[in-house]
């Protein structure tokens, strides 16, 4: 059975820094993984989509990094801004099915 | 359309009674989702169909829900006798789903269901 974690459950940073938001996947047979972006009470925003043949994805301020073997991916998110505060969560599509890690979630203070 | 749709964005409904959600995928993706998001809570996964096949409904916590999708397109959930556990925003996700490929998801913005 597929398990997602998400390093750290939550995060807060001054406005400007640069970040790193980790997940991690314990059966490495994934078509692909994604990172979402859910701000409270809405649905889920596609961020980032990583083929599983692929290293890692990038669109603007973010870089999605993807290490099939060691069932590792990480989000970097440059000059975060307080508009980017909300619960980013890492999901692995594996077989039928996308597993969904808890999230972390951001906080960027002004 | 442009995106996934699911109406109604918010329910609220009697204990017991019956209750029927929709989505409406993005035009020729195949494949559909159904997930559950309760307060405070992760993604928990209900069932997903390929055309109009539910291939895996695992995920259904009980016998009161059930789900069909028509035509390769809209899908219902369906909740009978709801309770109050059932109370929480209801995801639908959409993908072109290819033979070795997986484009992505798209979720819908939910709907959230009160149980009172």
């Amino acid at each position: 059975k597929q398990e997602v974690t998400q390093i750290p459950a939550a995060l807060s940073v001054p406005e400007g820094e640069n970040l790193v938001l980790n997940c991690s996947f314990t059966d490495s047979a994934i078509y692909n993984l994604q990172w979402f972006r859910q701000d409270p009470g809405k649905g889920l925003t596609s961020l980032l989509l990583i083929q599983s043949s692929q290293r890692e994805q990038t669109s603007g301020r973010l870089n999605a990094s993807l290490d099939k073997s060691s069932g590792r991916s990480t989000l970097y998110i440059a000059a975060s801004q307080p508009g980017d505060s909300a619960t980013y969560l890492c999901a692995v599509t594996s077989g039928s099915r996308l597993t969904f890690g808890e999230g972390t979630q951001l906080t960027v203070n002004p | 359309g442009a995106g996934v749709s699911q109406s109604p964005s918010n329910k609220v409904t009697e204990k017991g009674k019956d209750v029927e959600l929709r989505c409406d995928p993005i035009s020729g993706h195949t494949a559909l989702y159904w997930y559950r998001q309760s307060l405070g809570q992760g993604l928990e996964f209900l069932i997903y169909f390929q055309g109009n096949s539910a291939p895996d409904k695992s995920g259904l916590p009980s016998d009161r829900f059930s789900a069909e999708r028509t035509g390769g397109s809209v899908s219902t959930l369906t909740i009978q006798r709801t309770q109050q556990e059932d109370s929480a925003v209801y995801l639908c996700a959409s993908s072109a789903q290819g033979i070795v490929i997986n484009y992505g998801y798209t979720f819908g913005s939910g709907t959230r269901l009160t149980v009172v």
